[in-house]
């Protein structure tokens, strides 16, 4: 069955750049997508369809894919972006990341 | 407002039945693939099943198939999942998620979710 890889943990500085990464064999050959849940809540969609914002989420938030490996990128990292975060490709989902501002 | 609601969660035990719902509205329900997605607790998301706009095409995860249906109705603005020969491993909080409509398997709205608990 396939799988998507992330590390269990980033640690990132306030305004600094937190890059979390999204391993699957050939994932470039498929639309990647990210989400954002804080404890309690529901997920959230920060990027889809591999680089798109989905309206009303920050600029500060990108993504590519390529390969191996997408990438979700947290640009000027805020105290509010500390959560849980999950890739996507098709119906599989990715083990998870925590990041934490420290 | 956009919004999914859902419903019929609970402790159940092994072997046992339960039926979820997810009331949508603010938008054309019967546009819209839908999905079922679950999370246990301390664990990271696991998707669960999906139905196309019409109900013609159904998928189901590996773990579920067999035991569970999806099915929803249209007139109702409604999502469902029929839960049976439940496990202890199905000890989850389930969510219905709405995909986006133009990027299949992008879920950009999402419930409240349901918690369900399988224990003797």
């Amino acid at each position: 069955s396939y799988e998507l890889t992330q590390p269990p943990s980033v640690s990132v500085s306030p305004g600094q750049t937190a890059s979390i990464t999204c391993s699957g064999d050939k994932l470039g050959d498929k639309y990647a997508c990210w989400y954002q849940q804080k404890p309690g809540q529901s997920p959230v969609l920060v990027i889809y369809q591999d680089s798109k914002r989905p309206s009303g989420i920050p600029e500060r938030f990108s993504g590519s894919n390529s390969g191996n490996t997408a990438t979700l990128t947290i640009s000027g990292t805020q105290a509010m972006d500390e959560a849980d975060y999950y890739c996507q490709a098709q119906k599989v989902f990715g083990t998870g990341t925590k990041v934490t501002v420290l | 407002e956009v919004q999914l609601v859902e419903s019929g969660g609970g402790l159940v035990q092994p072997g046992g039945s339960l039926r979820l719902s997810c009331a949508a509205s603010g938008f054309t329900f019967s546009s819209y693939e839908m999905n079922w997605v679950r999370q246990a607790p301390g664990k990271g998301l696991e998707w669960v099943s999906y139905i196309s706009s019409s109900g013609s095409t159904i998928y189901y995860a590996d773990s579920v198939k067999g035991r569970f249906t999806i099915s929803r109705d249209n007139a109702k603005n409604s999502l469902y999942l029929q839960m049976n020969s439940l496990r202890a491993e199905d000890t989850a909080v389930y969510y219905c998620a709405r995909e986006t409509g133009t990027t299949p398997w992008a879920f950009d709205i999402w419930g409240q979710g349901t918690m369900v608990t399988v224990s003797s």
